[in-house]
């Protein structure tokens, strides 16, 4: 299947700074990609929608001014988790659908850590 | 999006059949039936999807009611490694924004 990988795979930073997670899609184009978190014992919780070229869509409760996302190119997608805090730890996971099909492919995670 | 239910929780002797089960009774005509797995730690793996038809993998066999309103995912030979968190999703095409909600899924343990 398709391979989508994930920078950094944990992470730990101190409570106020920002956090960079980079999600590419290595051997496809992906027009659409997704964000989702995960707390332990908890199923995945889709943050947001970011297409190629537009903006992201977030879902309800999750601010967009606090977890920024890029998608500038077909192959890479960014969450900027900003001023970070102890509560944002979490596991962060992308996903991306090849372009003109329909399958989901998952990205290995991001752990953040927030001290 | 449809919402799944499915048990919380199944065993599976290793090498026999696991068949997990999956209810989406409001299922819409142009969504899909997906399955994941997360191995702890990892990111879901898909496993198969399928719209009417019963689909089969190298991985699995998708099994649809001719109503759609359950399906049920079979792994013909389990392995240990297949104990896994396994997630049924109904998803509609992504041109319709279509996006994948996961509900807490199925706890499946493959026992030696």
């Amino acid at each position: 299947g398709a391979v989508v990988s994930q920078h950094p795979s944990r992470v730990i930073c101190k409570s106020g700074t920002s956090v960079k997670i980079e999600c590419r899609s290595l051997d496809f184009q992906a027009t659409t990609m997704f964000w989702y978190r995960q707390f332990p014992k908890q199923s995945l919780m889709l943050m947001a929608t970011s297409n190629e070229g537009s903006k992201a869509t977030y879902e309800q409760g999750v601010e967009k001014d606090k977890f920024l996302i890029n998608h500038a190119s077909l192959t890479l997608s960014t969450l900027t988790v900003t001023s970070a805090h102890p509560e944002d730890s979490s596991f962060y996971i992308c996903s991306a659908i090849l372009a003109g099909a329909e399958t989901q492919y998952f990205g290995p995670g991001t752990r953040l850590l927030v001290l | 999006d449809a919402k799944t239910t499915q048990p919380p929780s199944m065993d599976c002797a290793e090498g026999r059949a696991a068949n997990l089960p999956c209810n989406h009774s409001t299922i819409s005509g142009n969504e899909y039936v997906y399955w994941y797995r997360q191995i702890h730690s990892q990111g879901p793996q898909y496993i198969i999807h399928g719209l009417k038809n019963n689909e089969t993998n190298e991985m699995a066999s998708l099994i649809i009611t001719e109503d759609r309103k359950s399906s049920t995912l079979i792994l013909p030979h389990a392995t240990l490694r297949d104990t896994a968190v396994y997630y049924c999703i109904v998803r509609a095409p992504i041109t319709n924004a279509g996006k994948s909600t996961f509900g807490d899924g199925t706890t499946l343990t493959v026992k030696p």
